[in-house]
């Protein structure tokens, strides 16, 4: 069975300071990694996707994450935070024999002036 | 545009009243899907729907209805809501050509309230 699991409920940064968001994933086969972002009073966006072509991956607004196979880890980064960054973000996986999209409890990211 | 709707974005409503949430897409998509956000559990999977009369029970099934009778559509029914029904519902969408690797494209959501 395929889990996720997002250390810390609650990352709290100032406005240009590094953010790191961390997933660690579990899968039998090779997963196919999402991260998603939900700002307030919306439904969630791709920020990006693994799906095993290269394992740092690019995505919108300036976030990265890296796939580490040895550490079962896809943890999203951004060098610089803006204000606007502050949303709940979430870390999903797929693959194998199912059709399922299995979401992490979600990281509530704050960003303070 | 691209996009899923979903309706109502808001209900209040008492316990045993029959209610439905619809949800449309327009990317003729053939996975559907519906899920339930509560806080600290994040997203779990109601049903989902690969494609027109072909529905799959998630892993939060439990009072919960779905019909695929269109592509685009895929409405969500509460047949006898419970409090413990009360939650924020989100439906999704993807091609199905690799649901496995394809993003989910959501709706904004819809609050349910069930007193």
């Amino acid at each position: 069975a395929q889990s996720v699991t997002q250390l810390g409920s609650h990352v709290s940064v100032s406005e240009g300071a590094l953010v790191l968001l961390r997933c660690n994933y579990s899968s039998s086969v090779p997963p196919y990694l999402f991260w998603y972002v939900q700002y307030p009073n919306q439904g969630l966006q791709l920020l990006l996707k693994y799906t095993s072509a290269a394992t740092l991956v690019k995505g919108i607004n300036g976030f990265e994450a890296e796939f580490k196979k040895s550490e079962t880890s896809f943890h999203l980064t951004k060098p610089s935070a803006h204000m606007s960054d502050a949303a709940e973000y979430f870390c999903a996986v797929s693959g194998g024999n199912t059709d399922k999209l299995i979401f992490g409890t979600g990281t509530r990211l704050q960003v303070f002036p | 545009e691209a996009q899923v709707t979903q309706n109502p974005r808001y209900l209040i409503t008492v316990t045993g009243k029959k209610l439905t949430v619809t949800c449309s897409q327009n990317m003729n998509h053939e996975y559907m899907s519906w899920y339930r956000q509560d806080p600290g559990l994040g997203l779990r999977q109601i049903y989902y729907s690969m494609n027109v009369e072909v529905t799959d029970k998630g892993d939060v099934p439990e009072g919960y209805k779905v019909s695929r009778k269109e592509k685009r559509n895929f409405p969500l029914i509460l047949e006898s809501p419970s409090p413990n029904q009360t939650s924020l519902y989100f439906c999704a969408s993807s091609p199905i050509s690799a649901a496995r690797n394809q993003p989910q494209h959501f709706g904004d959501g819809t609050r349910l309230s069930i007193l």
